[in-house]
């Protein structure tokens, strides 16, 4: 089992280009989350996705920021004409259901902007 | 919306003594979930333990366990005997049962250093 599964591992975007970012949920799991990470920071909640459907998406930026979770490949954070506040540690999660279950964390992205 | 506190930026504790993080949490739901979470330098963030918010009965795994006080809103995690490799962040997180489950909500966590 591969667990979650995330790349790139580092990103270096320049500013005003695009940010594509990756996520496999582990085997079996159909929700997915994406949280930013500041440096020492906490994770901030982004958004909420299940197969096909955005569930959550109250902490995404309304500009610049989308997500998506196609019925076949992976669940994808995009970032438009990114900026430096943009610079952080993207990680997705999965987990199999709501309820009691925690979550299962990818190794995260960190994306640099220049 | 929930909050999740925890007030010790830093701990430190001895190797193979007992430390205890706090953390609080807003809520005016009755069913919900909470959990910690370690991150360790490679930045791979690891369940460590989660308690239901029906169950009296405080979680524990092996040498980490609760102390989930329901009416105070506190979820505090001991680590006993602890060791080199406990080192790391250790991240409070709270998730609803009811209409809004799903996403969980983190506190800013909590950095533990074991001093050999």
């Amino acid at each position: 089992n591969a667990g979650v599964m995330q790349n790139p591992r580092h990103l270096v975007r320049r500013r005003g280009q695009e940010a594509r970012l990756r996520c496999s949920p582990m085997k079996g799991h159909s929700h997915v989350y994406w949280y930013r990470q500041l440096p020492e920071e906490g994770l901030k909640f982004m958004v909420y996705l299940q197969k096909e459907n955005i569930i959550d998406e109250s902490g995404m930026p309304k500009e610049r920021f989308s997500a998506e979770f196609p019925k076949e490949g992976p669940s994808i954070l995009r970032i438009q004409q990114v900026v430096r506040g943009d610079s952080a540690a993207y990680f997705c999660a999965s987990s199999p259901r709501t309820g009691n279950y925690g979550y299962t964390f990818g190794s995260g992205t960190r994306l640099t902007v220049v | 919306a929930q909050t999740v506190t925890q007030s010790q930026p830093e701990m430190s504790v001895q190797e193979a003594e007992t430390v205890t993080l706090s953390c609080t949490y807003d809520t005016s739901e009755s069913d919900y979930y909470l959990f910690w979470y370690k991150q360790p330098p490679s930045r791979q963030m690891i369940l460590v333990i989660r308690q239901e918010a029906y169950k009296q009965q405080n979680a524990t795994e092996n040498r980490f366990s609760v102390n989930f006080q329901k009416a105070a809103k506190s979820f505090s995690l001991k680590i006993s005997d602890s060791q080199l490799g406990d080192a790391a962040m250790y991240f409070c997180a709270y998730r609803s049962e009811g209409t809004n489950a799903g996403k969980s909500t983190f506190g800013d966590g909590t950095t533990l250093t074991v001093k050999p």
